[in-house]
């Protein structure tokens, strides 16, 4: 199973700062990882998959970078609706094995 | 953009069977596009894939629960479910169903808590 690690688990940012978020994967996952933004009491939401392109209605503020094993999600000013926690998730070695990192939560500083 | 809703008990009792389905609108269940799935989030913590299938039927499953998962699909209804048996406390967690492309989840239902306990 590949293991998909987050970091930092909590990141504490104020409005209108430029965020990073890491994820790395035990092995490499070529460019087939996506990030979800999940807000409390909701379903996640897709951001970015393929590394680096953005879903459908989400704001240039928001982008991903990286292959192999190391990327990086940067939101480069964020609003006060951008908190909350973001996850990685690989689909490279499917079937069957679809992993998901364990979270960063975006806290205001 | 498709709309998702699983249904089903949210309290199950340990060793008892869970079952959950989802009943999907806004599009046909048999489209070639999609696989639909299975995602639960204990409380507090992340995100564990439990499966997928294909309108086809085909299935794949997480390999650390598969011996006690079962998805399945019923077009007729565009609906699929989820049945995971011997359930303990373990199992408690929000489950979402979702549609997927290559497994890149782009549609979620809203969640179904499902607590187990006797």
């Amino acid at each position: 199973e590949i293991v998909m690690t987050q970091s930092p688990a909590t990141l504490s940012v104020s409005p209108g700062e430029r965020a990073t978020l890491s994820c790395r994967a035990s092995q490499s996952v070529s460019s087939n990882l996506a990030w979800y933004q999940q807000k409390p009491g909701q379903a996640p939401r897709l951001l970015i998959y393929g590394a680096s392109t953005r879903a459908t209605g989400i704001p240039a503020r928001f982008s991903g970078s990286g292959s192999g094993t190391e990327f990086t999600l940067t939101i480069s000013s964020l609003q006060s609706e951008d908190f909350a926690v973001y996850y990685c998730q690989q689909y490279n070695n499917w079937p069957p094995g679809v992993t998901f990192g364990g979270g960063t939560k975006v806290e205001i500083k | 953009q498709l709309q998702l809703q699983e249904s089903g008990p949210g309290l199950v009792k340990p060793s008892e069977t869970l079952s959950l389905t989802c009943t999907v609108s806004g599009g046909s269940i048999s489209s070639s596009s999609y696989y639909w799935g299975w995602i639960r989030q204990p409380p507090g913590k992340g995100l564990e894939w439990i499966g997928s299938i294909y309108y086809s039927g085909s299935t794949y499953y997480n390999p650390s629960l598969k011996s006690r998962v079962t998805i399945s699909v019923d077009t007729s209804k565009n609906q699929f479910s989820l049945k995971l048996s011997s359930v303990t406390a373990a199992d408690t967690a929000v489950y979402y169903c979702a549609s997927t492309i290559t497994m890149i989840v782009v549609d979620w239902g809203q969640g179904t808590l499902v607590t187990v306990s006797s």
